[in-house]
Protein backbone atom coordinates (compact mmCIF):
# COMPACT_ATOMS: atom_id res chain seq x y z
CA UNK A 1 0.00 0.00 0.00
CA UNK A 2 1.45 3.31 -1.24
CA UNK A 3 0.85 6.19 1.21
CA UNK A 4 0.85 9.64 -1.30
CA UNK A 5 1.80 12.53 1.31
CA UNK A 6 0.69 16.20 0.60
CA UNK A 7 2.60 18.73 0.35
CA UNK A 8 5.97 17.45 1.10
CA UNK A 9 6.93 21.24 2.29
CA UNK A 10 4.89 23.99 3.42
CA UNK A 11 5.34 27.43 4.55
CA UNK A 12 3.38 29.28 7.70
CA UNK A 13 3.46 31.49 10.12
CA UNK A 14 2.44 31.52 14.26
CA UNK A 15 -1.09 30.96 14.92
CA UNK A 16 -2.12 29.76 11.64
CA UNK A 17 -4.00 26.45 10.70
CA UNK A 18 -2.50 24.08 8.29
CA UNK A 19 -3.50 20.66 6.67
CA UNK A 20 -1.61 17.84 5.83
CA UNK A 21 -2.88 14.86 3.58
CA UNK A 22 -2.09 11.69 3.09
CA UNK A 23 -3.84 9.17 0.42
CA UNK A 24 -3.50 5.61 0.31
CA UNK A 25 -3.75 3.31 -3.13
CA UNK A 26 -6.04 1.13 -1.63
CA UNK A 27 -8.71 1.03 1.57
CA UNK A 28 -6.96 1.05 4.63
CA UNK A 29 -10.21 1.70 7.03
CA UNK A 30 -9.14 3.50 10.01
CA UNK A 31 -5.57 1.99 10.40
CA UNK A 32 -3.53 5.14 9.77
CA UNK A 33 -1.67 6.98 12.32
CA UNK A 34 0.63 10.69 12.63
CA UNK A 35 3.90 11.34 13.79
CA UNK A 36 5.91 14.48 14.53
CA UNK A 37 9.33 13.88 14.40
CA UNK A 38 12.27 17.42 15.32
CA UNK A 39 15.71 16.82 13.97
CA UNK A 40 18.01 14.45 15.50
CA UNK A 41 15.04 13.08 17.71
CA UNK A 42 12.74 10.04 17.21
CA UNK A 43 9.70 10.52 15.83
CA UNK A 44 6.43 11.20 18.30
CA UNK A 45 3.12 9.23 17.79
CA UNK A 46 0.05 12.45 17.50
CA UNK A 47 -2.21 10.46 16.30
CA UNK A 48 -3.52 6.87 15.59
CA UNK A 49 -6.84 4.83 14.24
CA UNK A 50 -7.14 8.24 12.20
CA UNK A 51 -8.85 10.52 14.53
CA UNK A 52 -7.54 9.62 17.90
CA UNK A 53 -5.58 12.09 19.89
CA UNK A 54 -2.53 9.99 21.67
CA UNK A 55 -2.11 11.07 25.29
CA UNK A 56 -0.44 14.32 26.61
CA UNK A 57 -0.70 15.68 22.46
CA UNK A 58 -1.90 19.09 22.69
CA UNK A 59 -5.24 19.34 21.47
CA UNK A 60 -4.32 21.80 18.63
CA UNK A 61 -3.60 18.43 16.58
CA UNK A 62 -6.44 16.63 15.14
CA UNK A 63 -7.31 14.47 12.60
CA UNK A 64 -9.38 12.66 10.24
CA UNK A 65 -10.66 10.71 7.39
CA UNK A 66 -11.22 6.64 6.55
CA UNK A 67 -11.04 4.66 3.68
CA UNK A 68 -8.24 6.54 1.45
CA UNK A 69 -8.20 9.96 2.14
CA UNK A 70 -6.58 11.31 5.68
CA UNK A 71 -5.85 15.15 7.12
CA UNK A 72 -3.44 16.14 9.91
CA UNK A 73 -4.96 19.91 11.50
CA UNK A 74 -3.07 21.87 13.18
CA UNK A 75 -5.77 24.35 14.49
CA UNK A 76 -2.74 27.21 15.56
CA UNK A 77 0.99 26.67 14.65
CA UNK A 78 3.32 27.40 17.65
CA UNK A 79 6.90 27.80 16.80
CA UNK A 80 7.86 24.39 18.31
CA UNK A 81 5.74 22.26 15.47
CA UNK A 82 7.83 23.87 12.74
CA UNK A 83 9.51 20.13 12.59
CA UNK A 84 8.07 16.91 9.70
CA UNK A 85 5.19 14.88 9.93
CA UNK A 86 4.60 11.54 8.59
CA UNK A 87 1.85 9.62 8.27
CA UNK A 88 2.09 5.34 8.72
CA UNK A 89 -0.77 2.50 7.58
CA UNK A 90 -0.64 0.05 9.46
CA UNK A 91 -3.58 -2.22 7.85
CA UNK A 92 -1.50 -4.35 5.74
CA UNK A 93 2.26 -5.50 5.40
CA UNK A 94 5.03 -4.02 4.45
CA UNK A 95 3.42 -1.20 6.66
CA UNK A 96 4.60 2.22 4.87
CA UNK A 97 4.68 5.58 5.59
CA UNK A 98 4.62 8.28 3.83
CA UNK A 99 6.86 10.55 2.36
CA UNK A 100 6.76 13.13 5.11
CA UNK A 101 6.04 17.13 5.16
CA UNK A 102 8.33 19.58 6.71
CA UNK A 103 6.55 22.69 8.25
CA UNK A 104 8.55 25.58 7.44
CA UNK A 105 8.45 28.81 8.93
CA UNK B 1 8.53 5.35 31.61
CA UNK B 2 8.43 2.91 28.91
CA UNK B 3 12.26 2.79 27.59
CA UNK B 4 13.64 1.35 24.66
CA UNK B 5 17.86 1.59 24.28
CA UNK B 6 19.14 0.32 21.12
CA UNK B 7 23.01 -0.63 20.61
CA UNK B 8 24.99 -2.04 17.96
CA UNK B 9 25.50 0.26 15.19
CA UNK B 10 28.72 1.36 14.04
CA UNK B 11 30.60 1.40 10.53
CA UNK B 12 30.39 -1.57 8.55
CA UNK B 13 32.12 -2.66 5.65
CA UNK B 14 29.71 -3.61 2.56
CA UNK B 15 28.60 -7.39 2.28
CA UNK B 16 29.47 -7.15 6.08
CA UNK B 17 27.29 -7.78 9.15
CA UNK B 18 25.86 -5.85 12.15
CA UNK B 19 23.81 -7.46 15.21
CA UNK B 20 21.75 -4.63 16.75
CA UNK B 21 20.08 -4.82 19.92
CA UNK B 22 17.34 -2.65 22.03
CA UNK B 23 16.92 -3.03 25.60
CA UNK B 24 13.44 -2.82 26.76
CA UNK B 25 12.26 -1.92 30.45
CA UNK B 26 9.41 -0.40 32.62
CA UNK B 27 6.61 -3.05 30.61
CA UNK B 28 5.48 -6.50 30.33
CA UNK B 29 7.98 -7.07 26.81
CA UNK B 30 6.89 -10.45 25.86
CA UNK B 31 3.07 -8.37 25.86
CA UNK B 32 4.29 -6.97 22.54
CA UNK B 33 4.71 -7.06 18.89
CA UNK B 34 7.77 -5.03 18.67
CA UNK B 35 9.06 -3.81 15.42
CA UNK B 36 12.17 -1.99 13.50
CA UNK B 37 12.37 1.18 11.89
CA UNK B 38 14.79 3.07 10.12
CA UNK B 39 15.59 6.36 8.64
CA UNK B 40 18.70 7.07 5.96
CA UNK B 41 20.14 10.37 6.38
CA UNK B 42 18.45 13.31 5.20
CA UNK B 43 15.12 11.07 4.14
CA UNK B 44 11.86 9.51 5.33
CA UNK B 45 11.01 7.07 7.54
CA UNK B 46 10.89 2.98 6.58
CA UNK B 47 9.54 0.26 8.50
CA UNK B 48 11.94 -2.99 8.02
CA UNK B 49 10.48 -5.70 10.19
CA UNK B 50 7.94 -6.45 13.24
CA UNK B 51 8.05 -9.94 15.37
CA UNK B 52 5.17 -11.12 17.41
CA UNK B 53 4.80 -11.43 20.95
CA UNK B 54 6.45 -14.69 21.07
CA UNK B 55 8.47 -14.74 18.22
CA UNK B 56 6.64 -17.10 16.44
CA UNK B 57 5.62 -14.67 13.43
CA UNK B 58 8.31 -12.19 11.59
CA UNK B 59 7.45 -9.58 9.01
CA UNK B 60 10.02 -7.87 6.63
CA UNK B 61 10.35 -5.25 4.17
CA UNK B 62 11.03 -6.75 1.07
CA UNK B 63 14.68 -5.06 0.28
CA UNK B 64 15.74 -6.75 3.65
CA UNK B 65 14.01 -10.25 2.80
CA UNK B 66 16.94 -12.79 3.23
CA UNK B 67 19.29 -10.49 4.97
CA UNK B 68 18.23 -9.20 7.99
CA UNK B 69 16.44 -11.61 10.80
CA UNK B 70 14.48 -10.16 13.68
CA UNK B 71 14.69 -11.85 17.16
CA UNK B 72 13.64 -11.67 20.47
CA UNK B 73 14.38 -12.82 23.90
CA UNK B 74 11.63 -12.08 26.25
CA UNK B 75 13.62 -13.50 29.36
CA UNK B 76 16.00 -10.84 28.54
CA UNK B 77 13.32 -8.29 27.94
CA UNK B 78 15.28 -7.63 24.48
CA UNK B 79 15.03 -7.46 20.36
CA UNK B 80 17.58 -7.78 17.73
CA UNK B 81 18.41 -7.13 14.55
CA UNK B 82 20.65 -9.66 12.73
CA UNK B 83 22.00 -7.60 9.64
CA UNK B 84 23.77 -9.93 6.78
CA UNK B 85 25.33 -8.79 3.32
CA UNK B 86 24.48 -5.39 3.95
CA UNK B 87 24.55 -2.63 1.52
CA UNK B 88 25.35 1.23 1.29
CA UNK B 89 21.65 1.58 0.78
CA UNK B 90 21.01 0.11 4.07
CA UNK B 91 22.66 3.50 5.85
CA UNK B 92 20.57 4.57 8.30
CA UNK B 93 19.17 5.32 11.99
CA UNK B 94 17.40 2.34 13.75
CA UNK B 95 15.26 3.02 15.51
CA UNK B 96 13.49 0.18 18.09
CA UNK B 97 9.66 0.09 18.24
CA UNK B 98 7.04 -0.78 20.35
CA UNK B 99 3.73 -1.99 18.27
CA UNK B 100 0.51 -1.26 20.25
CA UNK B 101 -1.93 -4.08 18.43
CA UNK B 102 -5.62 -4.87 20.06
CA UNK B 103 -8.03 -1.88 18.83
CA UNK B 104 -5.75 -0.12 18.04
CA UNK B 105 -2.86 -0.24 16.17
CA UNK B 106 0.49 1.98 16.34
CA UNK B 107 4.36 2.58 17.08
CA UNK B 108 3.77 3.95 20.63
CA UNK B 109 7.25 3.85 21.56
CA UNK B 110 10.56 4.54 20.06
CA UNK B 111 13.95 4.28 21.27
CA UNK B 112 16.28 7.23 20.06
CA UNK B 113 18.51 5.12 17.19
CA UNK B 114 21.25 3.65 16.62
CA UNK B 115 23.31 4.49 13.41
CA UNK B 116 24.32 1.74 11.06
CA UNK B 117 27.16 3.29 8.39
CA UNK B 118 27.46 1.05 5.35
CA UNK B 119 30.63 1.96 3.66
CA UNK B 120 34.01 1.08 2.21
Amino acid sequence: IQLTQSPSSLSASVGDRVTITCRASQDISIYLAWYQQKPGKAPKLLIYSASSLQSGVPSRFSGSGSGTDFTLTISSLQPEDFVHYYCLQLKNYPLTFGGGTKVDI
Amino acid sequence: EVQLVESGGGLVQPGGSLRLSCAASQFTFSNYFMGWVRQAPGKGLEWVANIKEDGGATYYVDSVKGRFTISRDNAKNSLFLQMDSLRTEDTAVYYCVRYRRGYDFFFDYWGQGTLVTVSS
